[in-house]
């Protein structure tokens, strides 16, 4: 049972346009969301949190928003650069228990 | 430096044979997780460890098993059992939830072929 859905595969945006990075989760009870930036054949690296009682986190140009209705997370990258290429995943945490989502390919065009 | 080290980088293995990969991290973080990733694909949950001597399935723990004998330390054992070891593997750690930041820190993998 997967329980964090990352629905697209891949996202090709402009650059200097905004990335918009979806996120979706089955289970309420998560404490944290996180997100991860990934090359190939490299350990991922943490972007940005977010404690499942707020519904905003803002980092330069990384934001991401929380909506617990929906069970749906969004990473915004503003404004979207060539070196943000790369595999961008969510994750959430839940008394430790930490899952990721299946990834998107993130393609930031000159 | 503080961090966390996987060794070795690639490793093949025979088939039949167990073999154990290494992940060693000197950042005092309690929480250690063992995850892989094939081609294409999201990283899956092998294994986790929230303090010494204690340590729970994710949702791929056949034909794998681990230790946690030291805070610092959390080897991965892949066994004969499984059936399609061929993939990345990746260790993190992190403070426990409510003790620290919530991100977790990664290795750099270690790709693992049966030959």
């Amino acid at each position: 049972d997967q329980q964090v859905k990352q629905n697209s595969p891949s996202l090709s945006v402009q650059e200097g346009r905004i990335s918009i990075l979806n996120c979706d989760y089955t289970n309420s009870m998560f404490d944290y969301f996180l997100w991860y930036k990934k090359y190939p054949a490299e350990g991922p690296t943490f972007l940005i949190s977010i404690s499942s009682i707020k519904d905003k986190n803002e980092d330069g140009r990384f934001t991401v928003f929380l909506n617990k209705s929906a069970k749906h997370l969004s990473l915004h990258i503003v404004p979207s650069q060539p070196g943000d290429s790369a595999v961008y995943f969510c994750a959430a945490i839940r008394n430790n228990d930490m899952r990721f989502g299946a990834g998107t390919r993130l393609t930031v065009k000159p | 430096d503080g961090g966390i080290t996987q060794s070795p980088k690639y490793l093949f293995r025979k088939e039949g044979q167990n073999v154990t990969l290494s992940c060693e991290q000197n950042l005092n973080h309690d929480a250690m997780y063992w995850y892989r990733q094939d081609p294409g694909q999201g990283l899956r949950l092998i294994y986790y460890s929230q303090i010494v001597n204690d340590f729970q399935k994710g949702d791929i723990a056949e034909g794998y098993s681990v230790s946690r004998e030291k805070k610092e330390s959390f080897p991965l054992t892949v066994t004969s059992a499984q059936k399609n070891p061929t993939a990345f593997y990746l260790c993190a750690s992190r403070y426990l939830t409510g003790q620290g930041s919530a991100e977790a820190f990664f290795g750099q993998g270690t790709r693992l072929t049966v030959v």
